[in-house]
């Protein structure tokens, strides 16, 4: 059974840098499947922050401004994302996924972690 | 950057009784590879989304057959032919075919 758990501080001063880590479970992340981020916010909604492949290809919502990181730790079978320059607009819960993946195509995220929320506040 | 409408906002549904999400695309869904890359999503109170439907009708492994969905182009529609207390929560649509990937803004779904 694949199983994905984020983790990370719930809460994060003003212009600091959010760190989340994702630890999956039942899958490697170095098998043919994409993985990603994704928020939700009250204001925004859901809101895809990027997605990887263990090839190296990597997706990032350009909403973001470069601000956004996705990095992989075979070793451990987790990924993280960092987020810079963090302000309140980045109050939100934070999902890693699994992404359904089809001959390299990003399809759907088919499996969800929990979620971890993050209050960005000073 | 592709806009997913949904609508109704919120629905109200006896149990039992038949309800529908529509979702419109600013472009087309429909990619080359044949596919056409809309997916719905249940998110019930206190959790993550869940996967019903991918590519506009395949229902997702474990999702009763009461949900189907339908639709090509930009116009796509999810059924629920008689709804039931546990598909209370918010279905959201989503679109793959070109990034950055998007999401619908939801549509709550109670029970009367």
């Amino acid at each position: 059974q694949v199983q994905l758990q984020e983790s990370g501080p719930g809460l994060v001063k003003p212009s600091e840098t959010l760190s989340l880590t994702c630890t999956v479970s039942g899958s490697s992340i170095n098998s043919d499947y994409y993985w990603g981020w994704i928020r939700q916010s009250p204001g925004l909604g859901l809101e895809w922050i990027g997605s990887f492949l263990h090839s190296g290809t990597t997706y990032h919502n350009p909403s973001l401004k470069s601000r956004g990181t996705i990095s992989v730790d075979t070793s451990k079978n987790q990924f993280s994302l960092r987020l810079t320059s963090v302000t309140a607009a980045d109050t939100a819960v934070y999902y890693c996924a699994r992404v359904r993946t089809s001959g390299h195509f990003h399809e759907c995220f088919e499996i969800w972690g929990q979620g971890t929320a993050v209050t960005v506040s000073s | 950057d592709i806009v997913l409408t949904q609508t109704p906002l919120s629905l109200s549904v006896t149990p039992g009784q038949p309800a529908s999400i529509s979702c419109k695309s600013s472009q087309s869904l429909l990619h080359s590879n044949g596919k056409t890359h809309l997916y719905w999503y249940l998110q019930k109170p206190g959790q993550s989304p869940r996967l019903l439907i991918y590519e506009v009708s395949n229902r997702f492994s474990g999702v009763p057959d009461r949900f189907s969905g339908s639709g090509s182009g930009t116009d796509f529609t999810l059924k629920i032919s008689r709804v039931e207390a546990e598909d209370v929560g918010v279905y959201y649509c989503m679109q793959s075919i070109k990034f950055p990937l998007t999401f619908g803004g939801g549509t709550k779904v109670e029970i009367k």
